[in-house]
């Protein structure tokens, strides 16, 4: 599996858009990147997941460059409720496989400040 | 309301007496998957399940059994517990094709 390199941990102020990186130079054509997080011991929250173009929902936006070798999760406008570890995963394709592939590594801890 | 939930929340358990942990989700999911979180280890993958009767050996399933009798259930099996494997464990599922999990609440483990 390709792995990710994410900063331990960032800050971002309330209100304003938080911009967590992640990198994945090794990515194969077709890997899929997700995002997830965890808010303190609860269990982890799917955010999102993309494959080369960039994608929204209602939680946040992922934005992938061309090379696919790097990614950027866009929470818009962060909440004190959006302090969690942030999860930058890329998995192998689902079907054919055989293999889950979902391997959580350290994540970045973001901090909103009031 | 759709959701994975996982029971016992917490249990504290003496070496070597068998436990399950139960799992179960009402979304009809296909894959399910076992998660035990240590503190400096992230996030490792013990078993998953792709269907019915189909499950696979994730990261670190030494110590552990699953089952998958029925789609909705994928229990969590300690035939000998040991201390090392004291930990906060998490079940997931979700549908086939690229979706991501559902985690439930979380089981903390304590095994003395």
């Amino acid at each position: 599996d390709a792995k990710t390199t994410q900063p331990p941990s960032m800050d971002c102020a309330e209100g304003r858009a938080a911009n967590l990186p992640c990198n994945h130079s090794t990515i194969s054509g077709n890997e899929y990147v997700y995002w997830y997080r965890q808010i303190h011991s609860q269990g982890p929250q799917y955010i999102i997941h993309g494959l080369k173009n960039n994608e929204t929902n209602e939680m946040a936006s992922l934005i992938i460059t061309e090379d696919r070798k790097s990614s950027t999760l866009i929470l818009p406008h962060a909440t004190l409720r959006d302090t969690a570890v942030y999860y930058c995963i890329v998995t192998p394709p689902w079907a054919g496989g055989g293999a889950d592939g979902l391997t959580f590594g350290k994540g970045t801890h973001l901090i909103i400040q009031p | 309301e759709a959701q994975v939930t996982q029971n016992p929340r917490y249990l504290i358990t003496v070496t070597g007496k068998k436990l399950t942990v139960t799992c179960s989700q009402n979304m009809n999911h296909e894959y399910m998957s076992w998660y035990r979180q240590d503190p400096g280890l992230g996030l490792r993958q013990i078993y998953y399940s792709m269907n019915v009767e189909v499950t696979d050996k994730g990261d670190v399933p030494e110590g552990y059994k699953v089952s998958r009798k029925e789609k909705r259930n994928f229990p969590l099996i300690l035939e000998s517990p040991s201390p090392n494997q004291t930990s906060l464990y998490f079940c997931a599922s979700r549908p086939g094709g690229n979706y991501g999990y559902t985690f439930g609440s979380g089981t903390r483990l304590t095994v003395v």
